[in-house]
């Protein structure tokens, strides 16, 4: 168990539609990662919060936003959701953003099928 | 542009024998490498970070070497047991963006350790 909780384990939902997906990170820890695994694409960096501030920004869409919140938890709203948004979301959480120390810790991911 | 490649999608080997794997990279300057394992429909899990200035890092029987120069990484599994059946991740710190240590990960390697 790496101590990151993510919710809900599955998600199934029609095209249009928005949905959240919760984080909370190890005890202790900052720093706030999400990404998107496809079978086609492999692990892509979305965004990375830290204490609360946005950090970072890889491939996210305009559709897609973030936050974190003052006790650290941070949810990924996705929204006008396509086929191709289907796909496991993958959290995960560093003590901090020091370079020697970035190891990060995953969630299990949230299985989100777009129908 | 930048690009993370691993050797191959697939490797199968026999029980007992060691495993390596390869991770290369162009247009990076990595500070940090690291290595996770992914089991299917789970998170990754990280096993091991070597920085630029380290030749050689071990833990177990995992061997990690990283060659600024070839810009490759080898990742070995010594002694290799089906329960090391998995797929391999590396991750790059490009060292770029103040405060952020996002990671590129490349597409993985499955491994399949056949008894």
């Amino acid at each position: 168990d790496s101590g990151v909780t993510q919710t809900p384990k599955h998600l199934i939902t029609a095209t249009g539609q928005r949905v959240t997906l919760r984080c909370s990170p190890r005890s202790g820890d900052l720093s706030v990662y999400w990404y998107q695994q496809s079978l086609d694409q492999g692990l892509q960096f979305l965004i990375q919060y830290y204490n609360g501030e946005e950090r970072a920004k890889g491939n996210i869409l305009e559709r897609f936003s973030a936050q974190q919140f003052p006790d650290l938890h941070s949810e990924l709203n996705l929204s006008s959701l396509e086929l191709g948004d289907s796909a496991l979301y993958f959290c995960a959480s560093s003590v901090d953003p020091d370079r020697a120390k970035n190891i990060q810790y995953f969630g299990a991911g949230t299985r989100l099928s777009v129908l | 542009s930048q690009k993370i490649e691993q050797n191959s999608e697939a490797l199968n080997i026999q029980e007992g024998k060691t495993a390596t794997l390869t991770c290369n990279y162009t247009n990076y300057s990595p500070a940090y490498l690291q290595w996770y394992r992914q089991d299917p429909g789970r998170g990754p899990v990280f096993l091991l970070l070597i920085r630029e200035n380290e030749k050689e890092k071990r833990k177990e029987r995992l061997k990690v070497t990283f060659d600024t120069t070839l810009k490759q990484s080898l990742f070995h599994i010594t002694a290799s047991q089906p329960a090391d059946s998995a797929t391999y991740l590396c991750a790059l710190d490009d060292g770029s963006g103040a405060g952020s240590y996002q990671l590129t990960f490349g597409k993985g390697t499955k491994l399949s350790v056949i008894p």
